[in-house]
């Protein structure tokens, strides 16, 4: 159980263009989404946090006109990168929290992440 | 002060031995703790959580917390080449369900 996908798993695209990463959770219902990056050798950093049916918040120092975030499901978040440039380039990782969780818990399931590669 | 702290590595372990990975963190409103195992290339997987001071043991981890010294651990007993990963370390506060990460450890473990 607690299976999160993505999808592109791999996205090479050229400099201006908008790519769109899915998330979703496939077996159980996910009421928060988090969207995180990782560049090369370095830890995750958390870009924002998607709320289903609400605007996301996003963290200090992410654009939220580049980074579109969509939680129009319990199932499925979006994000957009939006004019995107090299410096995009990155390792996207989305995760996921069972909305049936308590509160007790803060487990997240990870899904396989997405390597953007912008030309 | 970087949040949670860890020994960037790489850690070198033998073959069976016990590798121990330590973390720190400088929030004391940090309620809840994970390790994930990362492989080059992979999302992170989740190995364990813990929620409360002391040991907790899942097969050949273990991980320990400490709140009064603000550290956490994670031991991997009879350790095998395929635990040559990057380990995080990962906190949540209290009334933040993100995760943040440390910037890993890496553990090699010999043949």
């Amino acid at each position: 159980g607690a299976v999160v996908s993505q999808h592109p798993s791999r996205v090479i695209c050229k400099s201006g263009t908008s790519v769109k990463i899915e998330c979703r959770s496939l077996d159980f219902q996910a009421t928060t989404m988090f969207w995180y990056r990782q560049f090369p050798k370095k830890s995750l950093m958390l870009m924002a946090t998607s709320n289903e049916g609400s605007k996301a918040t996003y963290e200090q120092g992410v654009e939220k006109d580049k980074f579109l975030i969509n939680h129009a499901s319990l199932t499925l978040s979006t994000l957009t990168v939006t004019s995107a440039h090299p410096e995009d380039s990155s390792f996207y990782i989305c995760s996921a929290r069972d909305r049936l969780a308590g509160y007790s818990t803060d487990t997240q399931y990870f899904g396989p992440g997405t390597r953007l590669t912008v030309l | 002060q970087k949040e949670v702290e860890q020994n960037s590595g790489p850690l070198s372990v033998p073959e069976g031995a016990i590798a121990s990975l330590n973390c720190t963190y400088s929030d004391r409103v940090s309620q809840s703790f994970f390790w994930y195992r990362q492989y080059s290339g992979k999302s992170p997987e989740l190995i364990m959580s813990i929620y409360s001071n002391g040991d907790k043991e899942d097969g050949r981890f273990t991980a320990q917390l400490n709140k009064a010294s603000q550290y956490v651990s994670l031991l991997i007993r009879d350790s095998q080449p395929s635990d040559s990963a990057t380990y995080l370390c990962a906190v949540t506060k209290t009334g933040r369900r993100a995760l943040t990460f440390g910037s890993g450890t890496r553990l090699q473990v010999q043949p």
